[in-house]
């Protein structure tokens, strides 16, 4: 009964390169969420996905960020030019459905280091 | 927008006793609220949740109580044990608001004494 896996889970990348984030859904979950945590602080969302399609993507930067969740595939999270505001655990989740009232299960996150 | 609040940062209790850990929310449009725990270099584990049509709901040692007429979710835990510990985000979706958009809340870190 494998929950929500995320790899890496620990990435150190120097400025100006590109970090991906990868995302295995729960078997049978279609529905995909990044959030990003700062430490010592709560969850801010920043994209949801279904497979093939962005539904809502209004908490991500405008710039250097994008999300893809493929037909086949694990759902990406891709950071270009990094820059050291971009250290941060990503937390990737999923639910059964889109329903608002579905809860998300989270994975265990991957820990973003800018050197 | 919606905002989430914690009450209190920090909790201590005493292990056997009852925990309760408070969140405000901000939206009266808000319509689902659901409790996570997070344990270190983990992510969020769903607890409980309940819709705004409810003001109780029970799990296991857990109870999440919603008052809406101040906006007020709490989490209930009864006689906490050494496991409890870790911090604990209220989290909540605005009705109209996207799908997916949950709202986290800082957090309350709850630690337990042997």
């Amino acid at each position: 009964n494998a929950g929500v896996m995320q790899n890496p889970r620990h990435l150190v990348r120097r400025r100006g390169q590109e970090a991906r984030l990868r995302c295995s859904p729960m078997k049978g979950h279609s529905h995909v969420y990044w959030y990003r945590q700062l430490p010592e602080e709560g969850l801010k969302f920043m994209v949801y996905l279904q497979k093939e399609n962005i539904i809502d993507e209004s908490g991500m930067p405008k710039e250097r960020f994008s999300a893809e969740f493929p037909k086949e595939g694990p759902s990406i999270l891709r950071i270009q030019q990094v820059v050291r505001g971009d250290s941060a655990a990503y937390f990737c989740a999923s639910s059964l459905v889109g329903h608002v009232n579905q809860p998300q299960h989270f994975g265990d996150g991957t820990r973003l280091s800018i050197l | 927008g919606e905002s989430v609040g914690l009450h209190l940062p920090t909790l201590s209790v005493q292990e056997g006793d009852n925990s309760i850990i408070n969140c405000a929310y901000s939206n009266s449009a808000s319509d689902y609220f659901i409790w996570y725990k997070q344990e270190s270099g983990k992510g969020p584990q769903f607890i409980i949740d309940i819709r705004s049509n409810m003001d109780k709901r029970q799990g296991q040692r857990v109870t999440v109580l919603l008052n809406k007429t101040v906006k007020h979710l709490s989490l209930q835990i009864a006689a906490t044990q050494p496991g409890d510990s870790a911090v604990y985000f209220c989290a909540v979706h605005e009705d109209g608001g996207s799908q997916g958009n949950l709202i986290f809340g800082k957090g309350t870190k709850l630690s337990v004494k042997p």
